[in-house]
């Protein structure tokens, strides 16, 4: 079994819709979160990064952290065809914090359509 | 790309033939990694190097191994290519203060390969 799951999708919205995008994990020792953004054929960029439950809020985006239930997830609201990407959640726990090993589900296809 | 390169992009090979991939970074940053993305399996890490001449495996190292010589450079190299190591590989380094930064790992463009 693998520490993080993350459903692939594809997930396919229309513009303005509310999407949902999760993972588990099954490693109670992460500590750390996020979600990177992948568009095609070019390298993940960092969109939230939290560390703690609750939620957190940049923009369009909020990231929310439930630890007792080992579940994170991202929300975009109002969303645009320019959120096309693969959006991947990452995750590291406190004693892989001194090599800065990430582990990564396996990434969610969205497609915002027109 | 937070001043990554990697080379070459393209490569197509053939079984049994050796490849080197090369990662190059302008932010003198001292931890770099190398991992291959493939459909279904997200990102996976291959090695990692926390210093010249200082690295370790990472989930997916068998067949591969890698060389740091210099602070910029992170070299992975297929010993003996095999189908199964077509994949596009990701060199990333990280981020140096601040807690956000310094879990943050800034990825370079990608080289996708392909062994025959």
């Amino acid at each position: 079994q693998k520490e993080v799951e993350q459903d692939p999708g594809p997930l396919s919205v229309p513009e303005g819709a509310i999407v949902s995008l999760n993972c588990t994990y099954s490693n109670s020792a992460f500590q750390y979160f996020m979600w990177y953004r992948q568009y095609s054929r070019k390298g993940p960029e960092l969109l939230m990064y939290t560390y703690s439950s609750g939620n957190k809020e940049d923009g369009r985006f909020t990231a929310q952290v439930d630890k007792s239930s080992k579940y994170i997830s991202l929300f975009i609201r109002d969303s645009q065809p320019s959120d096309s990407a693969t959006y991947l959640c990452a995750m590291i726990n406190a004693g892989g914090t001194s090599y800065g090993k990430l582990t990564f589900g396996q990434g969610t296809i969205l497609t915002v359509h027109p | 790309d937070a001043g990554i390169t990697q080379s070459p992009r393209h490569k197509v090979t053939e079984t049994g033939t050796p490849v080197t991939l090369r990662c190059h970074q302008t932010e003198n940053h001292r931890y770099m990694y190398w991992y291959r993305q493939d459909p279904g399996h997200g990102l996976r890490l291959i090695h990692y190097s926390y210093g010249v001449k200082d690295t370790d495996k990472g989930e997916v190292s068998d067949g591969y191994s890698v060389s740091r010589s210099k602070t910029e450079d992170f070299l992975l190299t297929l010993e003996s290519a095999t189908s199964s190591q077509t994949s596009v590989y990701f060199c990333a380094i990280r981020g140096t203060s601040g807690a956000k930064s310094y879990n943050e790992q800034f990825f370079g463009p990608g080289t996708r390969l392909t062994v025959l």
